[in-house]
Parts: structure tokens; sequence; C-alpha cells
């Protein structure tokens, strides 16, 4: 597989449940990113990892748990999560050295808390 | 703070007409990088350009082409003979922060829904 590949696409989840979202990143980059794209607003950051290790948490309630094990592989662990927090979950990449780099993005993952 | 506005919020043309989207950034700093993506329907953001603070050159990538004016603060993107599958929400980005210990932060526009009708 090639770029950058997200997985569930789609998910429903009640209130009470724990999920995660997976990301996976096939370009070489040592960095990775997690947004929140809800409608009618901009992409919001999330979290940043680099090198595997978190440099930004952009006040994100605590219900959101990201995890980088590798620098190809990021997590977003969801638990008792509210209805508000229904969006498009976009995961992202991008090199670090160079400074101001073009990140790349994968698919997303439609998010529905009932 | 950094800010891109998008006023545009959405723009309707017929196949083959030239169609320009506007972007106005806001920033402090005099070291930014300015992106623009494609998002189609499927959801990804698809990269199209960056552009350094320091380079006002006008680009041209086929059919599409970017004008940066430091003046007006403005990086307008044109697509020109426009086509059915240009479709989608086109984002303007700022990037003027990079982060302790790497990676840079984007400040997104809230993004130009195009729609190209036969």
């Amino acid at each position: 597989e090639t770029g950058v590949t997200q997985t569930p696409r789609h998910l429903v989840m009640g209130m009470t449940n724990k999920k995660s979202l997976k990301c996976e990143q096939h370009l070489g980059h040592n960095a990775m990113y997690w947004y929140k794209q809800s409608a009618k607003k901009p992409l919001e950051l999330m979290f940043v990892y680099s090198l595997e290790e978190r440099v930004e948490n952009n006040s994100v309630p605590s219900r959101f748990s990201p995890e980088c094990p590798n620098s190809s592989h990021l997590f977003l662990h969801l638990h008792t999560l509210q209805p508000e927090d229904s969006a498009l979950y976009l995961c992202a990449s991008s090199l670090t050295s160079g400074g101001f780099n073009e990140q790349f993005f994968g698919p997303g993952t439609r998010l529905t808390v009932l | 703070a950094q800010k891109v506005t998008q006023a545009q919020t959405e723009i309707s043309v017929v196949e083959k007409e030239d169609v320009t989207l506007d972007c106005v950034y806001e920033t402090r700093d005099t070291t930014y990088y300015l992106f623009w993506y494609k998002q189609p329907p499927s959801g990804e953001l698809v990269f199209l350009i960056r552009r350094n603070s320091f380079d006002e050159q006008n680009e041209i990538s086929g059919r599409y082409s970017w004008n940066f004016q430091k003046s007006t603060s403005s990086f307008n993107f044109t697509i020109t003979a426009s086509q059915v599958v240009d479709s989608a929400v086109y984002f303007c980005a700022l990037s003027d922060l990079i982060l302790t210990g790497g990676g840079n932060k984007l400040t997104f526009g809230t993004g130009t829904q195009l729609k190209v009708e036969l």
C-alpha cells in the first residue's frame, strides 16, 4: 500500500463504547497528525507526534487518547464520546527535516456518536 | 495569530469556464508557507502546492495556476478550463510555526466548495 491509510472508514458508536482509529503511513515520514473536520468549520489540529514523541496537544478533551508506537503508525483511542464529537477524523504525515513541509492526508474515518 | 480566510463558500461554474478561488491570510511572521489542498467527495485531502513567503513568482501547473501577492496577503488559485472532475472542496492553509521536536502547524481556511457542471 502507498500513502496514508486509515481504518475504519466509517464508525458508529454509542456514548459508552470504547473504540480506536488506526492510521498507517507508507511514506517514510517521521511526523504524524490527527485532525478533526466538522461541518462548516476549519480543520482542527488535535495532536502531533514527531519521532514518536507527542509535541502538540491542542486542548483536546481526555476522552480522546492518541498513541504512536512507531513512526509509521498512529492510533486515536476513543471512550465516552459525546454526540458533538461526530466528525471526519483525518490523519496526516510529514517529514520533519526542512521545516514547513507539506502534510499528506489519509481518507479519514467518518465517526458518528449516537 | 494566524488566520486564513476563504470568503467564497461555494462556487458553481459550467465546464470549460475559468474559476478563481480566493485566499487571504494573516500572520505576524516573515517566514511562512502557504498551501492549497483539494478534498474530493472521497474525503482525502490532496496536496496541490506549497509556496514560501520569499517566493512571489506565480506558478502554473497544467490547468492550475497560483497568484501570490504579499502586498495584499493573498494566495489565489485559478483553474483554467474547468472540468467536472475538478468538483471538490479546496482548502488554503498557512504554516508559520515549526513545533519544538519537529512537525509544523497548519492553519486552514474553511474551504470553498467548487461545483463544475456540464
